[in-house]
């Protein structure tokens, strides 16, 4: 049982161009997230999705795309990378019922130059 | 979702209890308190939750005022393990994937 997974680790952009932020959870969890969070900040919410097929926007969905075609995997695109974007990106899921107890993943550390 | 303020630091001597306020004053009565921590630069992990009642599991402690305009983590035996930035966070309590974070306090356990 992996949990939650993130590749790649670590990514470094030039402003403009796209990219995909994998996420993939083996748990069976029905919710997906996608977080950012800048030095010293708290993380904000990107995306999120409650089911294969179902997504909303978070508070910063600018500049992202996401869909959720399957249960396991939840990517994060990026259309035209800005500096702005230079940020930790942290994906999570929960289960519906119990304590709604988020997984997170160990994040992809990604700078746009 | 209901906003949170908590103090942005806290010292605690290792092996004192560290009790950690938040405030969340317009908190719904369908909302509830979750408690995260995020050690370093590693993903939040999950600590506590709760509605209206205290709450106790093996990580802490959750004691809610009456009111429900805020409440306390308590960890009672800390560690320098649980130096970490700690998140209290209000939510509706069936909509899972979306926690709003803000920007939490930062503790330090000290030897």
């Amino acid at each position: 049982n992996a949990g939650v997974t993130q590749t790649p680790k670590f990514q470094v952009l030039k402003t403009g161009q796209s990219m995909t932020l994998q996420c993939a959870q083996d748990m069976n969890h029905e919710y997906m997230s996608w977080y950012r969070q800048d030095p010293g900040m708290g993380l904000r919410l990107i995306h999120y999705s409650v089911g294969a097929g179902i997504t909303d926007q978070g508070e910063v969905p600018n500049g992202y795309n996401v869909s959720r075609s399957t249960t396991e995997d939840f990517p994060l695109r990026l259309l035209s990378a800005a500096p702005s974007q230079t940020s930790v990106y942290f994906c999570a899921s929960s289960s519906v019922g119990g304590t709604y107890e988020q997984f997170f993943g160990p994040g992809t550390r990604l700078t746009v130059l | 979702d209901a906003k949170t303020t908590q103090p942005p630091s806290m010292d605690c001597a290792e092996g004192r209890a560290a009790n950690l306020p938040c405030n969340h004053s317009t908190i719904s009565g369908n909302e509830y308190v979750y408690w995260y921590r995020q050690i370093h630069s590693q993903g939040p992990q999950y600590i506590i939750h709760g509605l209206k009642n205290n709450e106790t599991n093996e990580m802490a402690s959750l004691i809610i005022t009456e009111d429900r305009k805020s409440s306390t983590l308590i960890l009672p035996h800390a560690t320098l393990r649980d130096t970490a930035v700690y998140y209290c966070i209000v939510r509706v309590g069936n909509q899972g994937g979306k926690l709003i974070f803000g920007q939490g306090t930062e503790l330090s356990v000290k030897p």
